[in-house]
């Protein structure tokens, strides 16, 4: 597609399940990030990717979240055992390279129940 | 790490009005980038512009980096612009942290 495409666009979960939340992110663009922003907050730093490098993990809130980077494209974020604390707005966003013009996904909304 | 502090952070206007909204940043940063983020919860990339001044239609923005601020102006502002604006400063990890967002309303 043209744009960052995320799903599930809306997730409720009970608590203490997993969940996977999935990022594909513009054709070309070697830079991918995930943010988090709660409901009337900003936009929280969680990892961000480029190319093949080592992620940024340092956004990370605890040992519960992981994300991973497949074949330098499709992302996969991964919230182990949620608590109804993790409940927000997931977003994923692109860049051709790092520091470039970021687009973001629609992202994903997370309920925990 | 950076702090990354806007103004104002509520702002209501009149159909029409001019605004400017602020983004004051605690340390030098090599990237800065505007959105918009919408009633319905997307993000749009208004402006890149780490230095200088850039126009877009009625947004135009400028950044000061040697003095660690960046203005976003809305001339003629219509209900359309509603939403809630933020920027974001990447200070060399590429890591863009975001500011506290102003928070407009436009009304009819």
């Amino acid at each position: 597609g043209a744009g960052v495409s995320q799903s599930p666009s809306n997730k409720v979960t009970e608590k203490g399940k997993d969940v996977e939340l999935r990022c594909d992110p513009i054709s070309g663009h070697t830079a991918l990030y995930w943010y988090r922003q709660s409901l009337g907050q900003g936009l929280e730093f969680l990892i961000y990717f480029q190319g093949n490098s080592a992620p940024d993990k340092s956004g990370l809130p605890s040992d519960r979240f992981s994300a991973e980077r497949t074949g330098g494209s499709v992302s996969t974020l991964t919230i182990q055992r949620t608590q109804q604390e993790d409940s927000a707005v997931y977003l994923c966003a692109s860049s051709l390279l790092g520091g470039n013009t970021i687009y973001f996904g629609e992202g994903s909304w997370l309920t925990v129940v | 790490g950076i702090q990354v502090e806007q103004s104002p952070p509520d702002l209501i206007l009149q159909e029409g009005a001019n605004s400017t909204l602020r983004c004051n940043f605690s340390d030098s940063v090599n990237n800065l980038q505007w959105f918009h983020q919408n009633p319905w919860g997307q993000l749009i990339n208004l402006f890149y512009i780490p230095s200088g001044t850039k126009q877009n239609g009625r947004l135009s923005a400028t950044t000061v980096a040697t003095e660690r601020y960046s203005l976003l102006y809305i001339s003629s502002s219509q209900t359309t612009d509603s939403g809630v604006y933020f920027c974001a400063v990447d200070s060399g990890t590429y890591k863009y942290i975001f500011g506290t967002g102003t928070r407009l309303k436009v009304l009819a």
